[in-house]
């Protein structure tokens, strides 16, 4: 199957600081990739959708000017994460569909565990 | 509201066959059933999709009703690595749908 990477896999910041996390996919083209968070025992929630060269699309209760998404190529999306607070510290993981596959599959990648102290 | 409803944890003892349910009682013809699992700590995995028929792949064999309200995810010989979360998730095939995660079923195999 398609393989999705995410970097870093694990990010300690300080309360107020940026993270960026970034999404590639890495041996096929993505216009949609997705970004999920998930907390401790819990299940994955989507966060956002983003189509390459356009704006995305945030879920209600997501702040749009708090996670930053970027989707400037048909191969990388990054999600910032502006003045973090330790509230943020969760597995973020994005997802990417392949352009030209022949049905609706969404690869995965390996997650970014982000802890705010 | 989820679309799909799963028991929260099984267990399997190694080397037989893991029978996983699931119901959706609500799904729609254009629907789809998707099955992915999430070990600990990882990003999840495909396992296997299908619309009225049942399915078989390397991973797994997926078995839908013929009134497409339930379905069973069928792992023949399970290993200590087959021990995840365990997703069923329904969704139309359309361009730009995200997946739409419910709460799983948590499997545990055992020696």
């Amino acid at each position: 199957g398609a393989v999705v990477s995410q970097h870093p896999s694990r990010v300690i910041c300080k309360s107020g600081t940026s993270v960026k996390i970034e999404c590639r996919s890495l041996d096929f083209q993505a216009t949609t990739m997705f970004w999920y968070r998930q907390f401790p025992k819990k299940s994955l929630m989507l966060m956002a959708t983003s189509n390459e060269g356009s704006k995305a699309t945030y879920e209600q209760g997501v702040e749009k000017d708090k996670f930053l998404i970027n989707h400037a190529s048909l191969t990388l999306s990054t999600l910032t994460v502006t003045s973090a607070h330790p509230e943020d510290s969760s597995f973020y993981i994005c997802s990417a569909r392949e352009l030209a596959g022949s049905y609706n599959e969404q690869f995965f990648g390996p997650g970014t565990r982000l802890t705010v102290l | 509201d989820a679309k799909t409803t799963q028991p929260t944890s099984m267990d399997c003892a190694e080397g037989r066959a893991a029978n996983l349910p699931c119901n959706h009682s609500t799904i729609s013809g254009n629907e789809y059933v998707y099955w992915y699992r999430q070990i600990h700590s990882q990003g999840p995995q495909y396992i296997i999709h299908g619309l009225k028929n049942n399915e078989t792949n390397e991973m797994a064999s997926l078995i839908i009703t013929e009134d497409r309200k339930s379905s069973t995810l069928i792992l023949p010989h399970a290993t200590l690595r087959d021990t995840a979360v365990y997703y069923c998730i329904v969704r139309e095939d359309q361009a730009g749908t995200a997946l739409i995660f419910g709460k799983g079923t948590t499997l545990s195999v055992s020696s």
